[in-house]
């Protein structure tokens, strides 16, 4: 199993869409969660941390299933703006270097006008 | 303030040649990071600093890549005797301090051609 493993995509969807995707992780005992965005030739940026109790940002709701070891990340009333690679962070796994963070490959969203 | 800065935004380089990439972390912040992606890749972990020290080398490649951080501030990538699989964009983050919660910030990255 990857440690870190998302679906690449690409996710089409329609302006306006409800779209999710998850994230699953490998060690039960990680810590921390964050998902990153990525837009195209440009450098990551944190988009949200991920909390136990799952945390809300605006149209951004990312959730914590300890139980099935995933996360989740949802965007409600999408964007033209919103369409970058989405990066799922991990804590917590072999091998993750820097203080154990692992970077998952992303999963690439579109939205179309 | 200012972000995390690299130099140069570019490089290409012949097979065989060294170079030599800059890191400027946001001030103040004691941990530094470095990773490179390959196209259409997720982030590889290349090594960590913690102020000058480098706990974390595990993920270098092999010998022909070494880093330096002085001052801790400026952080140095140095790849010797370049070969083609290196081209990449080579990015670093910096964060206040060490450990997993630590939001990690990103530099606009170097990208690399080895021809």
């Amino acid at each position: 199993r990857k440690e870190v493993e998302q679906d690449p995509g690409p996710f089409n969807v329609p302006e306006g869409a409800t779209v999710a995707f998850n994230c699953t992780y490998s060690n039960s005992a990680s810590q921390s969660f964050f998902w990153y965005r990525q837009d195209c030739r440009k450098e990551p940026k944190l988009l949200m941390s991920v909390y136990s109790s799952g945390n809300e940002d605006g149209r951004f709701t990312a959730q914590l299933n300890r139980a099935s070891q995933y996360i989740s990340l949802l965007i409600r009333d999408s964007k033209l703006s919103d369409s970058a690679t989405y990066l799922c962070v991990v804590n917590g796994l072999s091998g993750g270097g820097a203080d154990g963070l692992t970077f998952g490959k992303g999963t690439h969203l579109i939205i179309q006008p | 303030g200012a972000g995390v800065s690299q130099s140069p935004s570019n490089k290409v380089t012949e097979k065989g040649k060294d170079v030599e990439l800059r890191c400027d972390p946001i001030s103040g912040h004691t941990a530094l990071y470095w990773y490179r992606q390959s196209l259409g890749q997720g982030l590889e972990f290349l090594i960590y600093f913690q102020g000058n020290s480098a706990p974390d080398k595990s993920g270098l490649p092999s010998d022909r890549f070494s880093a330096e951080r002085t001052g801790g501030s400026v952080s140095t990538l140095t790849i010797q005797r370049t070969q083609q699989e290196d081209s990449a964009v080579y990015l670093c983050a910096s964060s206040p301090s060490s450990g997993e919660a630590n939001t990690q910030y990103f530099g606009p990255g170097t990208r690399l051609t080895v021809l």
